[in-house]
């Protein structure tokens, strides 16, 4: 059965700071990983979603990683702002790991 | 606009009764997933359906039930048989099974009173 982890559960950074947040799993075959974040009391909010055939994606300032050998992804925040401060959580084939809460400090 | 639409937002249940949350959308897909989410947690699969009229349990889908009579609605009960249902529910859609992008809807909060 797949399992996802997101380490570290909190991060705390001041503003304009680069930034990784990590999400590992256990099983290799996968379809996609998918990041999203989350705002308290909100539903989730696709941000990149990577094909198992490739190895990154990008939006604006962020930056999806897949390294489906080792059973990794990263997303890269770059320049981070106070409105980033939100959960991020991401999903290997939609099994979901607990997220990671973010607050970027003005 | 299109997406997915979720009600009521916040819904409040006696113990011992059953309640129904709504999950619609109108982005055409056809796969749709419900979801539980607990403080702190990430998200856990109950239900979901690639087709109408067809669907498949999740990871905990003991105390609920759901149809998918219609390519747009897939609505979520929550028996009595449910023993701790007060959580975040989340609905999702996505164009295929497992390999396209997922959106989501706002979600229901119920709280068992």
């Amino acid at each position: 059965k797949q399992e996802v982890t997101q380490i570290p559960a909190a991060l705390s950074v001041p503003e304009g700071e680069n930034l990784v947040l990590n999400c590992s799993f256990t099983d290799s075959a996968i379809y996609n990983l998918q990041w999203f974040r989350q705002d308290p009391g909100k539903g989730l909010t696709s941000l990149l979603l990577i094909q198992s055939s490739q190895r990154e994606q990008t939006s604006g300032r962020l930056n999806a990683s897949l390294d489906k050998s080792s059973g990794r992804s990263t997303l890269y925040i770059a320049a981070s702002q106070p409105g980033d401060s939100a959960t991020y959580l991401c999903a290997a084939t939609l099994t979901f790991g607990s997220g990671t809460q973010l607050t970027v400090l003005p | 606009d299109g997406g997915i639409t979720q009600s009521p937002k916040y819904l409040f249940r006696k113990e011992g009764q059953n309640v129904t949350l709504s999950c619609e959308q109108n982005l055409n897909h056809d796969a749709m997933y419900w979801y539980r989410q607990d403080p702190g947690q990430g998200l856990r699969l109950i239900y979901y359906s690639q087709i109408v009229n067809d669907f498949q349990k999740g990871d905990i889908a003991e105390g609920y039930s759901v149809s998918r009579e219609k390519k747009e609605s897939f609505p979520l009960t929550v028996t009595s048989a449910q023993k701790n249902p007060t959580a975040f529910y989340l609905c999702a859609s996505s164009m295929g099974p497992s390999n396209t992008e997922a959106f989501f809807g706002q979600g229901t909060r119920l709280t068992v009173v």
